[in-house]
């Protein structure tokens, strides 16, 4: 499937480490969101940017921030990170204003 | 605060038997109630949703059922076969006019035994 990429797959990073994940929509989607997927958890959500505004931050710490250039990507940038940070990071996007979203692949990111 | 119960977490049928996953949420402004399924290494697929002005949707082998008064809404899958055993997550959301939020279930790992 190609509607939703997201670049690396895997990471391993250092806790004093600058990365960034890529997440990038060809449906033609307005709405972009990135969840977090930690083993025995459920996806947690963590922004959500419509019109590439951020219309959501639920309490993520500010070692992740996120960036949204236009609707067709999306960043989330990372920097001193911490061991408990390593998870499945998702991408998803939806249209403006609807409810079902599309999920990427994700990134397996591995905080050493 | 938004909450989703997600139950059994694991599960295990012999092929050819039904299987049911229930999930209750706490938002009341819930409106929406997709089923993703996510097999081992993979992305969460949608595969079946339904909105809360109906009480019943199928799809072939899948259907879901909700109850907005109790607010909980099943997954039932019949005739299970190998290839339905992943992990299965229910979430509930609303609509805003930026988007869709969706809280999440625990999720239920489902394995079909030949």
């Amino acid at each position: 499937e190609t509607g939703v990429t997201q670049t690396p797959r895997h990471l391993v990073m250092g806790m004093t480490n600058k990365k960034s994940l890529k997440c990038e929509q060809h449906l033609g989607h307005n709405a972009m969101y990135w969840y977090k997927q930690s083993a025995k958890k459920p996806l947690e959500l963590m922004f959500v940017y419509s019109l590439e505004e951020r219309v959501e931050n639920n309490s993520v710490p500010s070692r992740f921030s996120p960036e949204c250039p236009n609707s067709s990507h999306l960043f989330l940038h990372l920097h001193t990170l911490q061991p408990e940070d390593s998870a499945l990071y998702l991408c998803a996007s939806s249209r403006q204003g609807s409810d079902t979203q599309y999920f990427g692949p994700g990134t397996r990111l591995t905080v050493l | 605060g938004e909450n989703v119960e997600q139950h059994p977490s694991t599960l295990s049928v012999q092929e050819g038997d039904s299987a049911v996953i229930k999930c209750t949420y706490s938002d009341s402004a819930s409106n929406y109630f997709p089923w993703y399924k996510q097999e081992l290494g993979k992305r969460p697929q949608l595969i079946i949703d339904i909105r809360s002005n109906v009480g019943e949707k199928k799809d072939q082998r899948i259907a879901v059922t909700l109850n907005k008064t109790a607010k909980h809404f099943s997954l039932h899958i019949t005739e299970t076969q190998p290839e339905d055993s992943a992990v299965y997550f229910c979430a509930a959301g609303h609509t805003y006019n930026q988007g869709g939020k969706l809280i999440f279930g625990q999720g239920t790992e489902l394995s079909v035994k030949p």
